[in-house]
């Protein structure tokens, strides 16, 4: 059973540039949510996805969209990088409505902005 | 912002219980405390969670004390690999929702040889 998987492992981007990033979630989990882990900080929330819709937002600029696909994978999309927008993006994966909803991670896209 | 209170650090030595604790004063009655470890730059892993009573899976054991303001994570032999930062979350569970997580910052847990 496949977990959460994630790609690119690793990127390099310039500021002012676009990025997109990918989550395929765990088999079986219809939820996706991202996270964003500056360097030695705990992850923050992003948002959430649910049924191809945002149902939870954190504190992001409107720089930050994303979109979950009828297989319930999601892409992360960060428009005008800013150096500060390096860090680790993380996403997680879960069942909305079952006996739990626990998040599972997946390992991470590294993001480095120059 | 986090509602959860940790120690920065610990260690342990290798063999022994690893007991973490954390303080959760203002936890709600439909808030469970969750745990997850984040092993350097790799994505957080689940470890365990509770309500009210204690729990025990394969890797850990919960004890959250009687008036649930505070919970104490125990790994029983710990080895080298269970050198991470520890996350203590409480958060909405169980099927109310799929609430987001707030990470705090976490204890880095060291054990030593």
């Amino acid at each position: 059973d496949a977990g959460v998987t994630q790609s690119p492992t690793h990127l390099i981007k310039t500021r002012g540039q676009q990025v997109t990033l990918r989550c395929s979630p765990k088999s079986g989990h219809d939820t996706v949510s991202w996270y964003q882990q500056a360097l030695g900080q705990g992850p923050q929330f992003i948002f959430q996805y649910y049924e191809e819709e945002e149902r939870q937002r954190g504190n992001f600029p409107d720089r930050f969209s994303g979109h979950q696909f009828p297989n319930y994978s999601s892409e992360l999309n960060v428009n005008a990088l800013l150096l500060g927008d390096s860090a680790l993006y993380l996403c997680a994966s879960s069942l909305l409505a079952g006996p739990t909803d626990t998040q599972y991670f997946g390992p991470g896209t590294r993001l480095t902005v120059l | 912002d986090a509602k959860t209170t940790q120690p920065t650090s610990m260690d342990c030595a290798e063999g022994r219980a690893a007991n973490l604790p954390c303080n959760h004063s203002t936890i709600s009655g439909n808030e469970y405390v969750y745990w997850y470890r984040q092993i350097h730059s790799q994505g957080p892993q689940y470890i365990i969670h509770g309500l009210k009573n204690n729990e025990t899976n394969e890797m850990a054991s919960l004890i959250i004390t009687e008036d649930r303001k505070s919970s104490t994570l125990i790994l029983p032999h710990a080895t080298l690999r269970d050198t991470a930062v520890y996350y203590c979350i409480v958060r909405v569970g169980g099927n109310f929702g799929n609430e987001k997580l707030t990470f705090g910052t976490g204890t880095r847990l060291t054990i030593i040889p």
